[in-house]
């Protein structure tokens, strides 16, 4: 069956470190992948997705996110992070021929100054 | 333009009552799905609706939940007896169409509070 798994449930880091949000899946069939973020009370914002064709694909904000198909993985890296990027990012998949998105668990990314 | 609106944003009521949930997607946008968001968790498919095909309703917890949708326009969630493991945050998105993974635009959601 197909799943998610959001890794880290809270990652704490400091203003301008780098950051890693883990996402892994399992599926039988090909996928498409989502990074979805959710700002404090507002709806969610699709952050980056990887469709096909080259396997880093760069959003909004300065993130990006690398798919490993031999590891299952969608990691969501960005260099140096904001107060702003405070927020929950939920990693999504929809495989191939489906319609619904099935999502991870979140991750809680706290920036401390 | 306008994106995906919900309405009410916050309901409480008491346990056993209908509640009733309104989503308006993108004008112009075919497909409209239902998703449930428990405190702590990730989101959760309800119900998908496209143009006037027979909607998935593979993800409804119970029967004590349906919705409708006329053509391409307003959608309503219904829960019936509510329970009190029902509070959650009820999220609609709405996307261009299917085939291709169309991205799916959210609203702001209806926070449900069972009491």
């Amino acid at each position: 069956a197909q799943s998610v798994t959001q890794l880290d449930s809270q990652v704490p880091v400091f203003e301008e470190a780098p950051v890693e949000l883990r996402c892994n899946y399992s599926s039988s069939v090909s996928v498409y992948l989502f990074w979805y973020v959710q700002y404090p009370n507002q709806g969610l914002q699709l952050l980056l997705k990887y469709l096909s064709g080259s396997t880093l694909v760069k959003g909004i904000n300065g993130f990006e996110a690398e798919f490993n198909k031999s590891q299952t993985s969608f990691h969501l890296r960005k260099p140096s992070v904001h107060i702003s990027d405070t927020a929950e990012y939920f990693c999504a998949v929809k495989e191939e021929g489906a319609q619904k998105l099935v999502f991870g668990q979140g991750t809680r990314l706290t920036i401390n100054p | 333009g306008a994106g995906v609106s919900q309405s009410p944003s916050n309901k409480v009521t008491e346990k056993g009552k209908d509640v009733e949930l309104r989503c308006d997607p993108i004008s112009g946008h075919t497909a409209l799905y239902w998703y449930r968001q428990r405190l702590g968790q990730g989101l959760e498919f309800l119900i998908y609706f496209q143009g006037n095909s027979a909607p998935d309703k593979s993800g409804l917890p119970s029967d004590r939940f349906s919705a409708e949708r006329t053509g391409e326009s307003v959608s309503t969630l219904t829960i019936q007896r509510t329970q009190q493991e029902d509070s959650a945050v009820y999220l609609c998105a709405s996307s261009h169409g299917t085939g291709n993974p169309y991205e799916q635009y959210f609203g702001p959601g209806t926070r449900l509070t069972v009491t």
